[in-house]
């Protein structure tokens, strides 16, 4: 069956470390992989897009890769701060729609 | 902010009652969709629409119907609500269908079936 998981656990760190979320996928070839921010209360906001062809995307404190081979795409926030905490789902397109993971929830303590 | 706006927030509604969410753009995009999130499950898909009067189905769609009568709107039917539907539903909108556009959302509309 297709899957997308990401770590339904919380990821707390402390400030000024770098966060490191995880997207696997399973029976899925996406072209594209998308990485989303979501506020309490709120809609996700678009954050970065990888292509298939493409191993690392930056921009300012976030990285991302993609891995096909793994199936696997790793969001990364640098000199993470308090207001970075939110929930972080990963999206990857299948047939011209967006399949969304559960989303990991990141906390940043001072 | 893409100009994306839901009504209403906030709905309390009894089971067996008909209900419809408005999702309105100001962006003249071409795709609109409806999502609901339920925790565990992520966002879901439920309907789409790639024009006017064009829609289709999405992976979640029994108990649901949809229309777009002007670009800029899409409502979301619930012709007999069941407690099942009892969710958070968010609208999105993109350029195009492809997963090498973000889609944009609105900040979504809480259902409670009672």
């Amino acid at each position: 069956s297709q899957k997308i998981e990401q770590n339904s656990e919380a990821l707390n760190i402390q400030e000024g470390k770098t966060a490191t979320l995880t997207c696997n996928y399973t029976n899925y070839s996406p072209a594209y992989l998308q990485w989303y921010r979501q506020d309490p209360g709120r809609g996700p906001v678009f954050l970065l897009l990888i292509r298939e062809n493409e191993k690392e995307k930056r921009k300012e404190r976030l990285k991302v890769t993609f891995d096909t081979t793994l199936k696997q795409s790793l969001f990364h926030i640098t000199a993470s701060q308090p207001a970075d905490s939110a929930t972080y789902l990963c999206a990857l397109d299948n047939t011209d729609k967006l399949i969304f993971g559960t989303g990991t929830r990141l906390q940043v303590f001072p | 902010d893409a100009g994306i706006t839901q009504s209403p927030r906030h709905k309390v509604t009894e089971t067996g009652t008909p209900v419809t969410l408005r999702c309105h753009q100001t962006e003249n995009h071409r795709y609109m969709y409806w999502y609901r999130q339920d925790p565990g499950h992520g966002l879901r898909l439920i309907h789409y629409s790639y024009g006017v009067k064009d829609t289709d189905k999405g992976e979640v769609s029994d108990g649901y119907s949809v229309s777009r009568s002007k670009t800029e709107d899409f409502l979301l039917t619930l012709e007999s609500a069941t407690s099942s539907q009892t969710s958070v539903y968010f609208c999105a909108i993109s350029e195009t269908s492809t997963g090498e556009q973000p889609q944009h959302f609105g900040d979504g509309t809480r259902l409670s079936i009672l």
